[in-house]
């Protein structure tokens, strides 16, 4: 059964800096992953997706990568904004089954 | 730019009662999901649907819940008889192709009293 956790469980940093947020997975045999934001209360909007077959995906400010016999997945976001503060969430793919994490709370302090 | 649907945004019922949840996917996509949100957790997999048949479900997913797409634009969850843990908000999701991008509705928050 996968079992994936985000480190950290919350965040704060200053507007304008960079920042990794990480997940880790259980189970290496996915297809994919994707990353999620989640304002509070609200739905899920996809960041990125990775492939099994990539390394790192870049969308914006945003730029994900993807250690799939390691099981970890790394988010990196630059030069923070306080529009970025929200929770944060990965979830590996496979079949047809994504497997959320508890997510990352990030708090941009203007 | 496409989004998927839900309605309503927040529904409240007895328990015992009947719910249906609707969801309308963006329209070229073939494989349609239910998760849900329990306050405070994690999103969990209800079930996968694609090609009129259901493709994969969890253990949550007992004979209380039903999915159906009665036409060609909507995708349902039906829970038959309510009980107050099925209090969440559930996500509809749609991809259009197997291993795709998938992309969330903004949930519909039921509530069970």
């Amino acid at each position: 059964k996968q079992e994936v956790t985000q480190i950290p469980a919350a965040l704060s940093v200053p507007e304008g800096e960079n920042l990794v947020l990480n997940c880790s997975f259980t189970d290496s045999a996915i297809y994919n992953l994707q990353w999620f934001r989640q304002d509070h209360g609200k739905g899920l909007t996809s960041l990125l997706l990775i492939q099994s077959s990539q390394r790192e995906q870049t969308s914006g400010r945003l730029n994900a990568s993807l250690d799939k016999s390691s099981g970890r997945s790394t988010l990196y976001i630059a030069a923070s904004q306080p529009g970025d503060s929200a929770t944060y969430l990965c979830a590996p793919g496979r079949n047809e089954k994504l497997t959320f994490g508890t997510g990352t709370r990030l708090t941009i302090i203007p | 730019e496409p989004e998927v649907t839900q309605t309503p945004s927040h529904q409240v019922t007895q328990m015992g009662q009947e719910v249906i949840l609707r969801c309308v996917p963006i329209s070229n996509h073939l494989y349609f999901y239910w998760y849900r949100q329990i306050l405070g957790q994690k999103v969990e997999f209800l079930v996968s649907f694609y090609n009129n048949e259901i493709s994969e479900k969890s253990e949550i997913f007992d004979d209380q819940f039903s999915v159906e797409r009665p036409d060609g634009s909507n995708f349902t969850l039906k829970i038959r008889s309510t009980k107050l843990e099925d209090s969440a908000m559930y996500f509809c999701a749609s991809r259009p192709g197997t291993a795709t991008e998938a992309f969330f509705g903004q949930g519909t928050r039921l509530t069970v009293v």
